[in-house]
């Protein structure tokens, strides 16, 4: 079953203006963590934050966690061009015995126009 | 810095031919993660292994195998292929999640079956 699910699906915006992409999860996770991905490419790490953690900030990005709403947003303030692209939650599954695997959200496409 | 590397980048079959894809992780990575992704979808996790040994599988057809080798690369074999096997197979390494520790991916291989 999807364990991530992300809203809104599409996000269009001009430069210079904040994007901020939500994510809702099913189970408890040891961590979150968000992807980027340009059209037909791999998948790029961005963030990371763990569950005993609320707030992260890595240079124009900025990442809540709520476990309590099993909830996430990824905030990209002062929007490029260059940022265009589909942004993915992914999480790591809370289970016994240790999770293997990321599990990712449907994700967002953002496009920020010139 | 050395990056995940998949080969063939394109490939092309006719149905029920048979396919294999390959993955050179990242040296000294020890875990390998394979995800398809079809058209507007997001990745969906196949199978890992950790230390050449299967360590999770996920929504992997019975049709496909896979198996990581003694210098760790790793190869995804598909046989009887299917028109919805049409997809972006991209491979992952990382230095165990189980230390919650982000994955590389590697630029995919796109698979297209007639």
């Amino acid at each position: 079953s999807q364990q991530g699910e992300e809203d809104p699906q599409a996000l269009s915006i001009q430069e210079g203006e904040n994007a901020t992409m939500n994510c809702s999860y099913k189970t408890s996770i040891n961590n979150l963590q968000w992807y980027r991905q340009n059209s037909g490419r791999g998948l790029v790490h961005l963030i990371l934050i763990r569950s005993n953690e609320r707030e992260k900030h890595s240079g124009r990005l900025r990442v809540t966690l709520d476990t309590s709403k099993k909830s996430s947003s990824l905030l990209i303030t002062a929007s490029r061009a260059a940022d265009t692209a589909s942004y993915f939650c992914a999480t790591d599954p809370r289970t016994q015995g240790g999770s293997e695997k990321l599990v990712f959200g449907k994700g967002t496409k953002l496009t920020v126009n010139p | 810095a050395a990056g995940v590397i998949q080969s063939p980048r394109h490939l092309i079959k006719e149905k029920r031919e048979t396919a294999t894809l390959k993955c050179y992780p990242i040296p000294r990575h020890d875990t390998v993660y394979w995800y398809q992704q079809g058209p507007g979808q997001d990745p969906q996790f196949l199978i890992s292994f950790y230390e050449k040994m299967q360590s999770d599988k996920g929504s992997i057809p019975d049709r496909f195998s896979a198996q990581q080798f003694s210098d760790y690369h790793s190869e995804l074999n598909m046989s009887s292929l299917e028109l919805g096997d049409s997809a972006l197979y991209f491979c992952a390494s990382s230095l165990d999640l189980r230390l919650a520790g982000e994955l590389f991916f590697g630029e995919g291989s796109r698979l297209t079956v007639l």
